[in-house]
């Protein structure tokens, strides 16, 4: 099965700052690979998919960019909102494995 | 749009437990619907899907041979029965739908609030 490790496991930045945060699958997944955000306490949230489509609603600072075995996941202008677990996802055959998450604080 | 879990609970290792999730807000039998866990203070782990008409469906290995999952399209419902259950099994359930119909691809578009099952002797 195809591994999906995601770096680093927890950050801390500034509000304001540019948070970018990598995903890196075992072996080539093409561009099929979509982030989740979950607030503490709530439930995932669809914030991408095909790697680089924003889901409706979600903020224009959340993006996302990669194709192969390398992703990224950038929020521009970080938000007290956005204190949260990021997970990536890869879809493109079962299993539909999850990175193991990067929580993001504030400084 | 909305999915609604049921059916957690404290069970001891080695019995059974069913879940269920009630789907409104959107024509359920034009999706595949999935469930996803997670341990606590864990991340997510994918558990099992099922297509739109039942004709596919997809199993974690961690789960396969133990877990059944099902739907009723004229009840907007989808079920997970839970066999032998560890341990291990011990998580927030959460009910999920696909943004598309089939099992071929799964993006989780749509999450319900999730119902925890804990195995504990």
């Amino acid at each position: 099965d195809i591994q999906m490790t995601q770096s680093p496991s927890s950050l801390s930045a500034s509000v304001g700052d540019r948070v970018t945060i990598t995903c890196r699958a075992s072996q080539g997944i093409s561009n099929y690979l979509a982030w989740y955000q979950q607030k503490p306490g709530k439930v995932p949230k669809l914030l991408i998919y095909t790697a680089s489509t924003l889901q409706s609603g979600v903020p224009s600072r959340f993006s996302g960019s990669g194709s192969g075995t390398d992703f990224t996941l950038t929020i521009n202008s970080l938000q007290p909102e956005d204190v949260a677990t990021y997970y990536c996802q890869k879809y493109n055959s079962a299993p539909w494995t999850f990175g193991q998450g990067t929580k993001v604080e504030i400084k | 749009v909305q999915l609604v879990e049921s059916g957690g609970g404290l069970v001891q290792p080695g019995r059974s437990l069913r879940l269920s999730c009630a789907a409104s807000g959107f024509t359920f039998d034009d999706y595949a619907m999935h469930w996803v866990r997670q341990a606590p203070g864990k991340g997510l782990e994918w558990v099992s899907g099922i297509s739109w008409n039942s004709g596919s469906i997809g199993y974690a290995d961690s789960v396969k041979g133990r877990f059944t999952i099902s739907r009723d399209n004229a009840k907007n419902s989808l079920y997970l029965q839970m066999n032998s259950l560890r341990a291990e099994d011990t998580a927030l359930y959460y009910c999920a739908k696909n943004q598309e119909a089939v099992t071929a691809s799964a993006v989780f578009d749509i999450w319900g609030q999730g119902t925890m099952v804990t195995v504990s002797s």
